[in-house]
């Protein structure tokens, strides 16, 4: 049971460049979140996703887009990465039923740097 | 909107015991979770209160008063490995369980 789950670790981008980062999750939970961190700030919430197929905006959605075609995924993608988008990036799951439902379970992270 | 003040740092001696504040202004309200994160690490779950009270987990407990908007974290006989960042977050997304995070508390645990 590896939890969440995210590729890749670690990124370097260039200005305008475009990437796309997995997140995957084997708890078989209906709800995902993608979280950005900056230095010294808490997480602030990009898009999350109640279930396969459905997304929605959360709190800073501009320049991200996501998607969830299988339930285990949520993919989140960046098609013009801007400096301002230099952060950790932080992939969350949960489920609505059962003891677990108020527990976010957080991925490793991925940090990217876009120059 | 919503926001969440905690305070950015905290400084206590091993054994002693440190409580993190934690006010908030949201526009709904579900409940107030507390995750600890290590340097360089992940977010981990210490504690969910829904409702006023005080909810004990070993060596920390985690209180809420709903009527003031205001809920703490309690570590008591703090060791060296509690030093990291605590964060208050509010669940305020319903059914989609959503949750706003504060920026966070820095706790140095010094020997």
């Amino acid at each position: 049971n590896a939890g969440v789950t995210q590729t890749p670790k670690f990124r370097v981008l260039k200005t305008g460049q475009s990437m796309t980062l997995l997140c995957a999750q084997d708890m078989n939970h209906e709800y995902m979140y993608w979280y950005r961190q900056d230095p010294g700030m808490g997480l602030r919430l990009i898009h999350y996703s109640v279930g396969e197929g459905t997304t929605a905006k959360g709190e800073v959605p501009d320049g991200y887009n996501v998607s969830r075609l299988k339930k285990q995924n949520f993919l989140l993608g960046l098609e013009s990465a801007a400096p301002s988008q230099t952060s950790v990036y932080f992939c969350a799951s949960n489920t609505p039923s059962g003891g677990a439902y108020n527990e976010q379970f957080f991925g490793p992270g991925t940090r990217l740097t876009v120059l | 909107g919503q926001s969440l003040e905690q305070p950015s740092e905290v400084t206590a001696v091993e054994g002693a015991i440190v409580q993190i504040n934690c006010t908030y202004q949201t526009s709904g309200f579900y409940g107030l979770s507390w995750y600890q994160q290590h340097d360089g690490g992940a977010p981990t779950f210490l504690s969910y209160n829904a409702l006023d009270g005080l909810e004990e987990t070993g060596r920390f407990s985690s209180f809420l008063s709903r009527s003031d908007s205001y809920g703490y974290l309690l570590l008591q006989e703090l060791q060296m490995k509690d030093s990291a960042s605590y964060f208050c977050a509010v669940r305020d997304g319903g059914n989609a369980g959503k949750s706003t995070f504060g920026d966070g508390t820095t706790l140095t645990v010094k020997p």
